[in-house]
Formats: C-alpha cells, structure tokens, sequence
C-alpha cells in the first residue's frame, strides 16, 4: 500500500487532455512538502518531469504540466500523443516516516 | 550531463549480502550540491526508496529496510555504494541510483537500473 495514492490506469486518445491525480496526507502533500512526477517509459529508467510541483525540467514539452492543492497534485497532460504511453510516478517528503521519501503506486497511462 | 551507473552482481544467494556500486560522472559527489540515493522497482510493480547519503556519510534509510541497509560514499573514487543483508525472494527487483536536489528532494537523474534476482 503506497503512501500517495494515484489511480493505476488513465486512458485517452490522441490529442485529447487526460490529468493524473496523487493523493496523499497531512504529513506529506498536505505539510506543503513538494510534489515531483516521473514518467517511465517501457523498459527504461524513471524520468523526472515535474519538480516542486510545477516546474518541467529543461527538454520536457510544455504540453505537461502539475499543480497541487491541499492533500492531492495533479499530472495533466495535453495533446496526448502516441509517445507518452508510459507509467507515472508522483513523489513527495513524509514527516512521520523520518525523512522518507514516498511515492504513489504509480498509473498506467494508454494512449487509444 | 552527469551520469550514473549501477554495478554488481546479478543473482545473488537467500541470506546473503546484495551489494550495489553507483559510479557518478560528469559531477563530483564532494560538491555537496545533492543527495545521492538508491531506489528499487520489484517486477511489475511500483518504485521503493531505499535511502539516501550526503557526501559528508550522513544517511537516511527507509524504516522498512534500514535493519538491512548500509549505504556509503567513496569521494576518492565518485561512487556510493548500497548493502542489503540477508536478502530473500522478497529483495529481487530493479536497483536505480539517482541523484536528488537538496532543496525538494527531486531525484533529478538517474541510472539506468540493474536487475538483482535473489536464487539459490
């Protein structure tokens, strides 16, 4: 049992707009700690594509983007294309489990 | 660009000691500029911390593996290592090394993975 919580799958079809929640708790997302996202695609190594909850890092399309609210944050990604069928991970700070780091299980996303 | 590499062996015996090497380059560990962490990913499912060290040896492991886990940094040679002792079926996954900011805990890069299966 993860301690953020995400949905395991999302679907959407090209060039459509599909959002991928995280949601977590008062001693995590909701102690203000930041929120990242990584996405991983088949066979290869996570990749960070959202830090401190809404910053891209340089070389990832402005078509995804995060923004967090209370005890959740959110992945969106618009303009879906064939190319970001992959798994997302979003990651925070937990104050009760001593400076661990925490991720969601992680959400499957099809691209129809 | 800075680059990260896991080494070590690939099957490794029940009850015996995984141990993992993380050679850095394109960036000096000594710099003090981030946190250097190991992260595991079981078949199938999703990513684990298993801690983090700080070029001064100052560690963090997570509460369910920290019995078992030693983690260490040689600045001489840029590279951190991972220990995980008495491992089972249960410790066969993926091992990342990444490299994480200070100031939010991104792990900004990442190696690409080495898969550890514990068999006898």
């Amino acid at each position: 049992q993860s301690v953020l919580t995400q949905p395991p799958s999302v679907s959407g079809a090209p060039g459509q707009r599909v959002t991928i929640s995280c949601t977590g708790s008062s001693s995590n997302i909701g102690a203000g700690y930041d929120v990242h996202w990584y996405q991983q695609l088949p066979g290869t190594a996570p990749k960070l594509l959202i830090y401190g909850n809404i910053n891209r890092p340089s070389g990832v399309p402005d078509r995804f983007s995060g923004s967090k609210s209370g005890t959740s944050a959110s992945l969106a990604i618009t303009g879906l294309q064939a190319e970001d069928e992959a798994d997302y991970y979003c990651q925070s700070y937990d104050s009760t489990l001593s400076g661990s780091r925490v991720f969601g299980g992680g959400t499957k996303l099809t691209v129809l | 660009q800075v680059q990260l590499q896991e080494s070590g062996p690939g099957l490794v015996k029940p009850s015996q000691t995984l141990s993992l090497t993380c050679t850095v380059s394109g960036d000096s560990i000594s710099s003090g500029g981030y946190y250097w962490s190991w992260i595991r990913q079981h078949p199938g499912k999703g990513l684990e911390s298993i801690g983090y060290i700080y070029y001064t040896g100052r560690t963090y492991y997570n509460p369910s593996l920290k019995s078992r886990v030693t983690i260490s940094v040689d600045t001489s040679k840029n590279q951190f290592s991972l220990k995980l002792s008495s491992v089972t079926a249960a410790d066969t996954a993926v091992y990342y090394c990444s490299r994480d900011r200070i100031v939010d805990t991104a792990m900004e890069s990442w190696g690409q993975g080495t898969l550890v299966t514990v068999s006898s």
